[in-house]
């Protein structure tokens, strides 16, 4: 059965801190790996990640995938408190269904 | 760029009446369209993906004859939620893809709340 993990569940930092988001997969036929950002409503997004080693940047977020260790890792760095929110990664199978990972539910001190 | 429509936006309905939640793509053909459905704190779950012009195809413990999908243009798919009960309430969201550098769009959700 496919399947995402991600971890930690929930992480409380200060402003200033940079955080490592992280999210392992197994799922049949992969094809990629996507980042949203969701605060109230529909999830937004981040980045999408097809190849291995290769880091995709956007301002202060940054991530990565390793298809050989079926994981990816979403960096945040001098975070802030807008920052907050859940981030949830899934990864896209054969039939370009997303499989979501429970999220990780971030909350950034002032 | 790519924008789904999701309306209503919010609903309270009674229980055992329909409601039906539209998602439009407003500026590009979804062939493809996938309905979510997201419990509070907890993350989104497949309900079902729908095709236009063909009949959607529902995930497993996911009752097709209550949670109607009909695709019936490009541009429009729609889920229907009938005979409603509490246990309905929750948020559901459309997604349509789109490329392969910019993945999917989601519409905006809509929270249900069945009294």
């Amino acid at each position: 059965e496919d399947k995402v993990v991600q971890s930690p569940l929930s992480l409380v930092v200060h402003e200033g801190d940079t955080v490592t988001l992280n999210c392992s997969y197994e799922v049949t036929n992969f094809r990629s790996l996507l980042w949203y950002k969701q605060e109230k409503k529909a999830p937004t997004f981040l980045f999408m990640l097809t190849s291995s080693g290769i880091e995709k940047k956007s301002g202060r977020l940054s991530s990565i995938l390793d298809k050989k260790e079926l994981f990816s890792i979403l960096n945040i760095t001098a975070t802030q408190t807008g920052d907050s929110a859940v981030y949830l990664c899934a990864a896209v199978n054969s039939n370009y269904q997303l499989i979501w990972g429970a999220g990780t539910k971030l909350i950034i001190k002032p | 760029g790519a924008v789904v429509s999701q309306h209503p936006s919010r609903v309270i309905c009674k229980s055992g009446t329909s409601v039906k939640i539209e998602c439009r793509s407003l500026d590009f053909q979804a062939t493809t369209m996938f309905w979510y459905r997201q419990f509070p704190k907890q993350s989104l779950m497949l309900m079902a993906t729908s095709n236009e012009g063909s009949k959607a195809t529902y995930e497993q413990g996911v009752e097709k004859d209550k949670f109607l999908i009909n695709h019936a243009s490009l541009t429009l798919s729609t889920l229907t939620v009938t005979s409603a009960h509490p246990e309905d309430s929750s948020f559901y969201i459309c997604s349509a893809r789109l490329d392969r550098i910019y993945g999917y769009t989601f519409g905006s959700g809509t929270r249900l709340t069945v009294v």
